[in-house]
């Protein structure tokens, strides 16, 4: 069965250090979505990429946050440099236009 | 901007019930409704779309139901079982690239 890549599970790192994350979403998605959840709260979207372009990135942090999709199919979400409130689950989901979303297993931040 | 509640935040109930989460949403321009289940730690899984011509969607022991006009949807959950115990979340589809809008969700305690 089909389904969304995400690596590392898990990933500790000090503040202020760099950090990455990768996606694979489900062949033949155009739509990439990277959520972020806090323990005990929903996700809440950082970006969302339509194949290579970004339709929204409204909630995320620029100043710190990118996130790129160059051929429009895996991408990678960086932060740099990271923050102690950067911890939490990083979500990464994918879905056929307009259709139902499917969620990847997620990374869990930890940033010390 | 959407603002999706969930109500309770918990619930616990013996095995065999009948149960019902619910779900409301401030705008009833809505391109879809999605249902999630997330285990502790993990990513999210897909239960249920419902398209936003649609009133009701059913699998095996779920069913999902949508009034667009009054702003709900609930999950109704039959003859609950242990294996159920998860976080129910609730994701609201927006027209525009379809954005998703999740509550904080709903954790459920089945008890043996």
């Amino acid at each position: 069965e089909a389904e969304v890549a995400q690596s590392p599970r898990y990933k500790i790192t000090e503040k202020s250090q760099a950090v990455a994350f990768w996606c694979d979403p489900i062949s033949g998605h155009a739509t990439l979505y990277w959520y972020r959840q806090i323990l005990g709260q929903g996700p809440e979207l950082l970006v969302q990429f339509q194949d290579e372009s970004v339709v929204d990135d409204s909630q995320l942090p620029k100043d710190r946050f990118s996130a790129e999709r160059l051929k429009g199919v895996d991408s990678t979400l960086k932060i740099q440099p990271a923050e102690l409130g950067d911890s939490a689950m990083y979500l990464c989901a994918s879905s056929l236009s307009r259709d139902e979303a499917f969620f990847g297993q997620g990374t869990r931040l930890t940033v010390v | 901007k959407q603002e999706v509640t969930q109500i309770p935040a918990a619930l616990s109930v013996p095995e065999g019930e009948n149960l019902v989460l619910n779900c409301s949403f401030t705008d009833s321009a809505i391109y879809n409704l999605q249902w999630f289940r997330q285990d502790p730690g993990k990513g999210l899984t897909s239960l249920l779309l419902i398209q936003s011509s649609q009133r009701e969607q059913t699998s095996g022991r779920l069913n999902a139901s949508l009034d667009k006009s009054s702003g709900r949807s609930t999950l109704y959950i039959a003859a609950s079982q242990p294996g159920d115990s998860a976080t129910y979340l609730c994701a609201v589809g927006s027209y525009n690239f379809n954005k998703f809008y999740f509550g904080s969700g709903t954790k459920l305690n089945v008890k043996p």
